[in-house]
């Protein structure tokens, strides 16, 4: 069975530009998780979808969000990028959302 | 104060040794996660639980609902063990939080 696939591993970006992330989850698991990564703040819960709808989310601004579609995979927004954003940005995928999580290898995004 | 706590932050252990660390967490859970994560970022899930004891291969985890306290240990530990160990709490909403992580570094 594939695992989580996230796209793409590496992104260079300049600051005011908008980026797309996107993850596949591995067949069969309807929920799909997002988080943020950085040296200072450590991992950070963005949101979670699960058939389509967002259930839950973190304590982000508004520039960051997502969508599911039917198949279950996921995108994520980040609109206005700052230098802050910097990070490595993972996505999860469950069964359900209360079932283990299985993560992807998640994407570096650098903002210049 | 972080939802969170875990300790300690820093970990070196000779190989062979017994290893624990600790999580304590002030949210109200739905499940108390464990984490691994090498070098080049990849996370694994190593546990989920919501109460008791579970015990896979040479890691065992354990959680007091009372006291609001988890423990991963790791018995015979070996090199291919050093990784950051990340404990995750998450409600009943699937809301995420997390400990910074325990740096582990096992020495030959």
């Amino acid at each position: 069975k594939a695992g989580v696939t996230q796209t793409p591993r590496y992104l260079i970006k300049t600051r005011g530009q908008q980026v797309t992330l996107s993850c596949s989850p591995i067949s069969g698991h309807r929920s799909v998780s997002w988080y943020q990564q950085t040296p200072g703040q450590g991992l950070q819960f963005l949101f979670e979808y699960f058939s389509e709808t967002q259930r839950n989310k973190g304590n982000f601004p508004g520039r960051f969000s997502g969508r599911q579609f039917s198949n279950s995979r996921s995108e994520m927004n980040v609109s206005t990028l700052e230098l802050g954003d910097s990070a490595l940005y993972l996505c999860a995928s469950s069964l359900q959302g209360d079932s283990p999580l299985h993560f992807g290898n998640g994407t570096r995004l650098t903002v210049t | 104060k972080n939802e969170v706590e875990q300790s300690p932050q820093n970990l070196t252990a000779q190989e062979g040794e017994f290893i624990t660390i600790n999580c304590s967490y002030s949210v109200g859970i739905s499940a108390l996660h464990w984490l691994q994560q090498h070098p080049g970022g990849g996370i694994v899930s190593l546990f989920m639980l919501s109460s008791g004891k579970k015990k896979h291969g040479r890691l065992i985890a354990t959680i007091n609902i009372q006291e609001k306290h988890s423990s991963l240990h790791i018995t015979a530990s070996h090199p291919r063990d050093s990784a950051v160990y990340i404990c995750a709490a998450s409600n009943t909403g699937n809301q995420f939080y997390f400990g910074t992580g325990t740096s582990l570094t096992v020495i030959p």
